[in-house]
């Protein structure tokens, strides 16, 4: 079965530092990897997608970026810190089945706090 | 573009009472529908979907039809528990094959508090 893994869990972060948070799928290979944020225990944002090793598409201009450096890991960073990045960051997966995507499956996220 | 709607927040409810939470979509074509829940601190997990019009969806108590005709997704359970309690969101895929790139659109999420 299929897993999907991020950490850290929680971090806190001054203004200013880099960020580095991770996602690993196990289980699938060749899957779409998603990021998104929510604020505010609400709304999903979507900020990053990728369809493969080395390709990442932007939703939204930011101070983050994505890479994905192999094929089931997915990483979000950022070089200095705002407090506006402040959230819960969510990792997503889907894989194409019979030419067609359908649901996305979620990590279990990363809570940021940059102060 | 793609659309989903949900009904405002938060609904409160005693335990036992009936639930519906609305979903309504704009898509062209035929997307695929699913409904989310995310409980407090949690990622989200998928409750139920629907691929094609008059299909009805269905786990843990829940249901909701695919209604094409009236472009909606209702969330329903009969009799719901605090453990319900969660923030449940309404999400579509466009179904345009590898075009979409399995990206979907989510409804705002609406929040479900149950009281003893």
């Amino acid at each position: 079965s299929q897993t999907i893994h991020q950490w850290p869990a929680t971090l806190v972060q001054p203004v200013g530092s880099p960020l580095s948070l991770e996602c690993t799928v196990e289980g699938t290979s060749n899957p779409n990897l998603y990021w998104y944020r929510q604020a505010a225990g609400r709304g999903l944002q979507l900020l990053f997608y990728s369809v493969g090793i080395g390709q990442i598409s932007s939703e939204v201009p930011q101070n983050l970026s994505a890479s994905r450096p192999q094929d089931r890991q997915f990483i979000l960073s950022s070089k200095k810190l705002l407090l506006s990045d402040s959230g819960f960051y969510l990792c997503a997966w889907s894989a194409l089945v019979l030419g067609s995507y359908n649901e996305q499956f979620f990590g279990p996220g990363t809570r940021l706090t940059v102060l | 573009g793609d659309s989903v709607t949900q009904m405002e927040g938060p609904v409160t409810l005693s335990e036992e009472a009936f639930l519906t939470i609305n979903c309504t979509y704009t898509a062209t074509g035929y997307p695929s529908l699913f409904w989310y829940v995310q409980y407090p601190g949690e990622g989200l997990q998928l409750l139920l979907k629907a691929t094609k019009a008059d299909d009805k969806g269905s786990n843990k108590g829940f249901e909701a039809t695919y209604r094409k005709e009236t472009t909606s997704f209702h969330l329903e359970k009969g009799s719901v528990q605090v453990s319900d309690s969660a923030v449940y969101f309404c999400a579509l895929s466009p179904n345009a094959g590898g075009t979409s790139y399995g990206k979907l659109t989510f409804g705002q999420g609406t929040i479900l508090t149950v009281h003893p």
